[in-house]
C-alpha cells in the first residue's frame, strides 16, 4: 500500500498566482480530510469529504480556497489567487471509518513570495 | 480558542527514561481522544487512541491515560529511545461525525 499521496511536496508561487494542491487517498477509505499546518496555528483542518461529499468546510479559510473530490481517488485543494500568508504544509489524510484511524501524506510544502 | 492544548511545549529525556507528555481538553462532551507522533519533514503518525469509556490504554511502550474528571489526557512513553523524538500531538474529536481536532503539539527531544 503506499499510503496517502500528495503532490507536489513543494511549491513555490508567486503572490497571485493559482496553486492547486492534489491528493490520492488510501484505496478503500471513505474519509478524505485536509489540514494547514502552521508554526502559529498548529495543525487546522479546513475541510472533509465523506464518499466525495464535503461534510464540513468551516475551516476553510476565505472564498479564494477551494477543494473538490470527483471520485473516490482524488482530491484537489486550489488557492486562488494565492498570499504570502497561505504559506504552510497542507496535509491530505484519509480514513475507512472516519474515527481517528487517519492516514496522512507527507504534505506539500507551500511558500507563496 | 483550541478545544485541546498541551501543558508543556518541550520535553527533553535521556534514553531509556520513561517519557510523560501531558494534554488538556476544554469539551467534556469529546467521545474520542488520539495521540499521533509527527517526525521532521513528515505526515503525523497514529500512535494510540482511547475512547471516553475508559481511562487506560496500553500498546507497545506506550500508555494513555484519560481523566475525564480534569479533561487531562496523558501518553506514557517507555524506555524512550532517540527514535521517539518527534513532536506529539493529542487530538480528540467532540462527536462521532466530525473530524479530528489538534492540540499545538509537544517536541520531545531523547539525547543518548
Amino acid at each position: 500500500d503506499a499510503g496517502v499521496i500528495q503532490s507536489p511536496r513543494h511549491e513555490v508561487t508567486e503572490m497571485g498566482q493559482e496553486v492547486t494542491l492534489r491528493c490520492k487517498p488510501i484505496s478503500g477509505h471513505n474519509s478524505l480530510f485536509w489540514y494547514r499546518q502552521t508554526m502559529m496555528r498548529g495543525l487546522e483542518l479546513l475541510i472533509y469529504f465523506n464518499n466525495n461529499v464535503p461534510i464540513d468546510d468551516s475551516g476553510m479559510p476565505e472564498d479564494r480556497f477551494s477543494a473538490k473530490m470527483p471520485n473516490a481517488s482524488f482530491s484537489t485543494l486550489k488557492i486562488q489567487p494565492s498570499e504570502p500568508r497561505d504559506s504552510a504544509v497542507y496535509f491530505c489524510a484519509s480514513s475507512s471509518t472516519g474515527d481517528g484511524g487517519y492516514t496522512f501524506g507527507s504534505g506539500t510544502r507551500l511558500t507563496v513570495v | 480558542g483550541e478545544s485541546v492544548g498541551l501543558h508543556l511545549p518541550t520535553l527533553s529525556v535521556q534514553e531509556g527514561d520513561n517519557s510523560i507528555i501531558n494534554c488538556a481538553y476544554s469539551n467534556s462532551a469529546s467521545d474520542y481522544f488520539i495521540w499521533y507522533k509527527q517526525e521532521s519533514g513528515k505526515g503525523p503518525q497514529f500512535i494510540i487512541d482511547i475512547r471516553s469509556n475508559m481511562d487506560k490504554r496500553q500498546g507497545q511502550r506506550v500508555t494513555v491515560l484519560l481523566n475525564k474528571t480534569v479533561k487531562h489526557l496523558s501518553l506514557q512513553i517507555a524506555a524512550t529511545q532517540p527514535g521517539d523524538s518527534a513532536v506529539y500531538f493529542c487530538a480528540e474529536i467532540i462527536q462521532a461525525g466530525t473530524a479530528l481536532i489538534f492540540g499545538k503539539g509537544t517536541t520531545l527531544s531523547v539525547s543518548s
